[in-house]
């Protein structure tokens, strides 16, 4: 069965910063694109960061590019989300997702999500 | 970047009768070194996470009733529930793959009337 556990939320001033993780089980995690994609209260769904299977290719929405690095470690079959100077509009639920595409480089439709992890951004 | 847009963006339906939903991509979606679609459709309950129902614009993800149909080529693409069931109350969003930044529509609301 596809697990997917994000950690790390919380509440962080605003200019501060934050490390959300992804546990992943069930599935070959080295040969999948993840991705991670957020949603503000009560709001939309808005895509935020792709990795490839490698962690060779990266991909990053123009609302986070320079402030978000996405990693992965698939020695431990885990996803990142460095996240810094995080202001209020990053206030969200954070999901991780696996992609329903094998062993591509980029990312496609998502098959698997985690339940989120919620970043309050505030003072 | 892709805008995706849907319509409407909310929908009351009876139980057991028709909903259909549109997405509308700002430029093709359509490879045409393969011929696929490059978009998917997900659902979405309160706390729940999205799930995904269709993908490549028209194949029905495995466990998804066949209630449950996507339609469509290039811009235009439509989701269909060919009879409304209380438990398909929930928001529903189109995505596009065809390229980064990877966008979604801005979601449709399905109540029952």
């Amino acid at each position: 069965e596809v697990q997917l556990l994000e950690s790390g939320g919380g509440l962080v001033q605003p200019g501060g910063s934050l490390r959300l993780s992804c546990a992943a089980s069930g599935f070959t995690f080295s040969t999948y694109v993840m991705t991670w994609v957020r949603q503000a209260p009560g709001k939309g769904l808005e895509w935020v960061s792709a990795i490839s299977s490698s962690g060779g290719s990266t991909y990053y929405a123009d609302s986070v590019k320079g402030r978000f690095t996405i990693s992965r470690d698939n020695s431990k079959n885990t996803l990142y989300l460095q996240m810094v100077s995080l202001t209020a509009e990053d206030t969200a639920v954070y999901y991780c997702a696996k992609d329903g595409v094998y062993f591509h480089t980029e990312p496609h439709y998502f098959d698997y999500w985690g339940q989120g992890t919620l970043v309050t951004v505030s003072s | 970047d892709i805008v995706m847009t849907q319509s409407p963006d909310s929908l009351a339906v009876s139980l057991g009768e028709r909903a259909t939903i549109n997405c509308k991509s700002s430029q093709s979606v359509l490879y045409s070194s393969n011929n696929k679609n490059y978009l998917t459709w997900y659902q979405q309950k309160p706390g729940q996470p999205p799930k995904v129902l269709i993908y490549w614009a028209s194949t029905r993800e495995s466990g998804v009733p066949d209630r449950f149909s996507g339609s469509g080529s290039g811009t235009d693409f439509t989701l269909t529930i060919s009879s409304l069931q209380a438990e398909d109350v929930a928001v529903y969003y189109c995505q596009q793959y065809y390229s980064t930044p990877i966008t979604f529509g801005q979601g449709t609301r399905l109540e029952i009337k």
